[in-house]
């Protein structure tokens, strides 16, 4: 099955830019969605398709993709961001399945 | 508003079994495709199966045979038989809409989560 890839642990500062990766083999056939979950809570979706945002979302979050890779741009992160972020695609070694990468870690500093 | 509200999780010992439901509202249940992903604690988010609209079933390689997706329309909820239960499946179980598109796919409404612990 494909495997996600996601940095462990990423920092910023309050009010600067922040990019948050994701590698596999998968995204060279499937955009990415990302998810993010504060201690305690359910996964909150934040951008899907190409660069999409749920109603709600706030426009500092965006998405991007290229080649194996898709990335969630956070431009000017505020407090409230820091959380844990997932990606997730769907299988593409032709099992009818989705994978989640492990997860990274914001500290907004 | 679409709400998912899963019921069920609590301590069981291993080889046992759990019945897990997700209550919908805001929406109908067996129009769209309906997923379980599960999180240990402390660790990420795992995909456990997902039920079609047309009714088919799929899942994870860690459960297969053991978990079986369902659904119940006249009560607009989905379920999770748990059969053999083992240590490494105590996790929170989510309920999740999935979203399916031609490049890509989404979790869209999330329930809040309910704890299964497999202990003896």
């Amino acid at each position: 099955s494909s495997e996600l890839t996601q940095d462990p642990a990423v920092s910023v500062a309050l009010g600067q830019t922040v990019r948050i990766t994701c590698q596999g083999d998968s995204l060279r056939s499937y955009y990415a969605s990302w998810y993010q979950q504060k201690p305690g809570q359910a996964p909150v979706l934040v951008i899907y398709g190409k660069n999409n945002r749920p109603s709600g979302i706030p426009d500092r979050f965006s998405g991007s993709s290229s080649g194996n890779t898709a990335s969630l741009t956070i431009t000017g992160a505020q407090a409230e961001d820091e959380a844990d972020y997932y990606c997730n695609s769907r299988d593409s070694s032709g099992n009818l399945s989705w994978v989640f990468g492990g997860g990274t870690k914001l500290t907004v500093l | 508003e679409v709400q998912l509200v899963e019921t069920g999780g609590g301590l069981i010992q291993p080889g046992g079994s759990l019945r897990l439901s997700c209550a919908a509202s805001g929406f109908t249940v067996s129009s769209n495709y309906m997923s379980w992903v599960r999180q240990a604690p402390g660790k990420g988010l795992e995909w456990v199966s997902v039920i079609y609209s047309g009714g088919s079933t799929y899942y994870a390689d860690s459960v297969k045979g053991r978990f079986t997706i369902s659904r119940d329309n006249s009560k607009n909820t989905l379920y999770l038989q748990m059969n053999s239960l083992r240590a490494e499946d105590t996790a929170v179980y989510y309920c999740a809409t999935i979203i399916t598109m031609v490049r890509g796919d989404y979790f869209d409404y999330w329930g809040q989560g309910t704890l299964v612990t497999v202990s003896s």
